[in-house]
């Protein structure tokens, strides 16, 4: 089974100060791991991903998540938060098993979500 | 082009109407999605087609149908709608179904069953 927890509902940052979303998962094997954004009535835009390597994950935006084996985590940051980052937050998990047949790797499971509110 | 289409934007229907959401993808990608989503929710799976074949049905009511009739369409055949299937339906598409790709959202189409 595989799961991600996003603790915080709600997250309110300056605008022009560093921002984190936090995110820690429960996977069997291997984690992929992806964060994506939502802004209202749209659908979800992909930010970035971890497969393997460098722990640092660059993206979209600015953007960039940092993969922590020993925590289970993978907290998406932001050095300088603009007013148009505020949207809705979803970290996501897939477990990596090129072993097995088990459709359920397809499923990609998602967080509850992050509302980001950046305050001018 | 990473687009993912969906038509219509808004629908409203009717208990015991008929009707169909489309989806559209021409990257090439292999494996198609359909989510539901609540306000405020992350989304929940409701089917995954691998290769054009149905790999994987989340339970869902047979009042949802859904249709795969070549690698780049999905359609969502929906009849006898309950008030509380009104949602946001995204679609999404991946390289493949496997593996590390990261899935392309449609921006959805709002479904209000009255």
């Amino acid at each position: 089974a595989q799961s991600v927890a996003q603790p915080e509902d709600q997250v309110n940052v300056a605008e022009g100060n560093p921002l984190t979303v936090k995110c820690t998962y429960s996977v069997s094997g291997n984690p992929y791991l992806f964060w994506y954004v939502q802004y209202p009535n749209r659908g979800l835009q992909f930010l970035l991903k971890y497969i393997t390597g460098d722990n640092l994950v660059k993206g979209s935006y600015g953007f960039e998540a940092e993969f922590n084996k020993s925590q289970t985590s993978f907290h998406l940051k932001k050095p300088s938060a603009l007013v148009s980052d505020s949207a809705l937050y979803f970290c996501a998990v897939r477990v990596h098993d090129v072993l097995s047949m088990d459709f359920g790797n397809e499923k990609l499971t998602f967080g509850t979500g992050t509302r980001l509110t950046i305050i001018p | 082009d990473t687009e993912v289409t969906q038509t219509p934007k808004h629908l409203v229907m009717g208990m015991t109407n008929k009707k169909s959401l489309k989806c559209e993808q021409h990257m090439g990608h292999r494996a198609m999605y359909w989510y539901k989503q609540k306000a405020k929710k992350p989304p929940e799976l409701m089917f995954v087609y691998s290769y054009e074949k149905l790999s994987i049905n989340e339970s869902v009511p047979s009042r949802f149908s859904p249709e795969c009739p070549n690698s780049s369409l999905l359609n969502l055949h929906l009849h006898a709608l309950q008030p509380e299937d009104s949602a946001l339906y995204l679609c999404a598409s991946s390289q493949d179904p496997q593996g590390s790709y990261e899935q392309y959202f449609g921006p959805g189409t709002r479904l209000t069953v009255t």
